[in-house]
């Protein structure tokens, strides 16, 4: 199986900050990665597929890069509404596997 | 587009539990279909996929021979058929729409399944 790790599990930050998270995996997966955000009680929303292509209405503070192995999303000023967990997966091979999370925090 | 899962319940170790999953406001016979799950304070895990016209399906280890994914194109519905449920299914299962390569795109807003004695 094709484990993907994240880091950090977690991450204090300000409104304001640019945030980057780390999405490494044990194997090659080319382009095929995607990002989602995680909030309590809701439904997971996906930011980024291929690794870096924005979702549909997603704001342009998102964005990701990588290839390979070793992927970045990135939050160029965070926001009130970007206080969330954020997961990679990868859609390469089966088992489908997404990393551990990263939750984002108020500082 | 709409996702809603529908289900969930308590039940004891060894029961069952059958998940549903009501599609609209797409046409549900075109696309791949998942269900995901999350642990109460664990991450995602990703349970199993359906193709469109049901002919391959895809589960992960722990589940093979327990879990079965279904869809009826018809009703435009998708279920996910749990037998010797375990303490460690205890998790919000999410059904979702499966784009492949590409990821889920929409989600449900998940049904709980609780499995302890």
């Amino acid at each position: 199986d094709i484990q993907m790790t994240q880091s950090p599990s977690t991450l204090s930050a300000s409104v304001g900050d640019r945030v980057t998270i780390t999405c490494r995996a044990t194997q090659t997966i080319s382009i095929w990665l995607a990002w989602y955000q995680h909030k309590p009680g809701k439904a997971p929303k996906r930011l980024i597929f291929k690794a870096s292509n924005l979702e549909s209405g997603v704001p342009s503070r998102f964005s990701g890069s990588g290839s390979g192995t070793e992927f970045t999303l990135t939050i160029s000023s965070l926001q009130p509404d970007d206080f969330a967990t954020y997961y990679c997966q990868q859609c390469d091979t089966y088992p489908l596997t997404f990393g551990g999370g990263t939750k984002v925090e108020m500082k | 587009v709409q996702l809603v899962d529908s289900g969930g319940g308590s039940v004891q170790p060894g029961g069952s539990l059958r998940l549903s999953c009501a599609a609209s406001g797409f046409t549900f016979s075109t696309y791949w279909m998942s269900w995901v799950r999350q642990a109460p304070g664990k991450g995602l895990e990703w349970v199993a996929n359906i193709k469109q016209d049901g002919s391959e399906k895809y589960y992960v280890d722990s589940v093979k021979g327990r879990f079965t994914i279904s869809r009826d194109n018809a009703e435009n519905s998708l279920f996910l058929q749990m037998n010797s449920l375990r303490d460690e299914d205890t998790a919000t299962y999410f059904c979702a729409r499966d784009l492949k390569q590409i990821g889920f795109d929409s989600w449900g807003q998940g049904t709980l399944v609780t499995v302890s004695s």
